[in-house]
């Protein structure tokens, strides 16, 4: 049973454009919402994330917007730069207190280009 | 955020041997996670350890399989017991930052090749 389903496999973008990596879920237990990224022989970092009581939340060039209704939400990237190139993992969980157990999609590996 | 680091950073096994991966942190923190990452797969939990409890394991994950310890509140260790190929992956620790914190700070991974 996937509840998190990152259907798109990869992205390719130019520099300097908008990179919109989406997610659905369909626990709706779940109450944050994390983004992680992840470069190859490294572990994941935290990101951004978002509350289910928001539908947005920015913190520089990274934006997600949070449509609870579908279970589904996106991370927006503007402008892309070739450093963001890595796979970007949903990480929903259910706040049930500190340390919560994270369930994570399968990742979308963005690629931009110079 | 807490600094995370794991030994070995890789490893080449044989079948039937066991492996312990250390995972170590610069703060003290009350639980420790366990993650896989098989090829091609996503992020999946293996455990949760408390400091001074029996380990927690995930549907699927057993104690004889891999077994985790927990001496003190920066250390953890998990052993990938029996191995057999499909257990070749990256392993991975985590801990959580405090009540208030929803996010999880990952080491960097331990990649295991078992032939």
């Amino acid at each position: 049973d996937q509840q998190v389903k990152q259907n798109s496999p990869s992205l390719s973008v130019q520099e300097g454009r908008i990179s919109i990596l989406n997610c659905d879920y369909t626990n709706s237990m779940f109450d944050y919402f994390l983004w992680y990224k992840k470069y190859p022989a490294e572990g994941p970092t935290f990101l951004i994330s978002i509350s289910s009581i928001k539908d947005k939340n920015e913190d520089g060039r990274f934006t997600v917007f949070l449509n609870k209704s579908a279970k589904h939400l996106s991370l927006h990237i503007v402008p892309s730069q070739p450093g963001d190139s890595a796979v970007y993992f949903c990480a929903p969980i259910p706040f049930t207190g500190a340390n919560s157990k994270l369930t994570f999609g399968k990742g979308i590996t963005l690629s931009v280009r110079p | 955020s807490a600094v995370i680091s794991q030994k070995p950073s890789r490893d080449i096994c044989q079948r039937g041997t066991s492996l312990t991966i250390q995972c170590q942190v610069d703060s003290q923190v009350t639980m420790m996670f366990w993650y896989r990452q098989q090829p091609g797969q996503s992020l999946t939990l293996i455990a949760t350890a408390n400091q001074g409890s029996e380990a927690t394991y995930e549907s699927g994950f057993v104690i004889d399989k891999f077994p985790i310890s927990r001496p003190n509140l920066t250390f953890s260790t998990l052993t990938v017991s029996n191995m057999s190929p499909e257990d070749s992956s990256i392993y991975l620790c985590s801990v959580g930052q405090g009540f208030l914190s929803v996010e999880q700070f990952f080491g960097p991974g331990t990649r295991l090749t078992v032939l």
